[in-house]
């Protein structure tokens, strides 16, 4: 298995609604991000986790709070959304975080906030 | 993070022309990745390139690291269809624990 698993591919949310979106790796990998893309941006970083461990945060409000419940599964949970987080969010995993290798990326769940 | 300027964000070929892409960054980098992201799809790594001067070749993709590391380029031969998308580098920061993405260069190939 060598892909990352994203779910759901699309969410449709409220600003009052609490969701989560799922990343799901086989591979063996230690390391596994969530980056946020905006249309027609390049992704950027919000969180990583090393061997289940939150390791950065990159100033990333509270509305959005990840979780890590073992080596193959990231979580991102989210509450009390804004318009401006909709975005395509993508999970990625590395061999092992800080090893250089290539990142494989999920295809990303389309979360649009209403 | 690091940060990498790339050049040109957009570019129009005809297919069957010849197409660049180029990363440029003001630090040394101690290495440099390719992605391409297809239209509605997610990146996908397609190289690293670690030495300085380095040249790698995959069918029609030329890629280069500068002899000082500090700018890399995505060379494709005879564009076709299947190229469209764009294309990122991306760089990891000194403790190669940050990888930050350059702004892309969105190719288009008129058939």
């Amino acid at each position: 298995d060598t892909e990352v698993t994203q779910t759901p591919k699309h969410l449709v949310m409220g600003m009052t609604n609490k969701k989560s979106l799922k990343c799901e790796q086989h591979m063996g990998h230690r390391a596994m991000y969530w980056y946020k893309q905006k249309a027609k941006k390049p992704p950027e970083l919000m969180f990583v986790y090393s061997y289940e461990k939150l390791s950065i945060n990159e100033s990333v409000p509270s509305r959005f709070s990840p979780e890590c419940p073992n080596s193959s599964l990231l979580n991102l949970h989210l509450h009390a959304l804004q318009p401006e987080d909709s975005a395509l969010y993508l999970c990625a995993s590395s061999q092992v975080w800080g090893d250089n290798y290539g990142y494989t990326f999920g295809s990303g769940t389309r979360l649009t906030v209403v | 993070g690091q940060q990498v300027m790339q050049i040109p964000q957009y570019q129009h070929v005809q297919e069957g022309e010849d197409f660049t892409t180029y990363c440029n960054s003001s630090t040394t980098l101690s290495n440099i990745q390719w992605y391409k992201q297809r239209p509605g799809g997610h990146p996908v790594f397609l190289i690293q390139l670690v030495k300085s001067g380095e040249v790698k070749k995959q069918k029609r993709l030329t890629f280069q690291f500068g002899e000082a590391k500090k700018n890399s380029s995505l060379h494709i031969t005879a564009t076709q269809t299947t190229d469209v998308g764009t294309y990122f580098c991306a760089v990891n920061n000194n403790a190669g624990n940050m990888l930050t993405f350059g702004g892309g260069t969105r190719l288009m190939v008129k058939p």
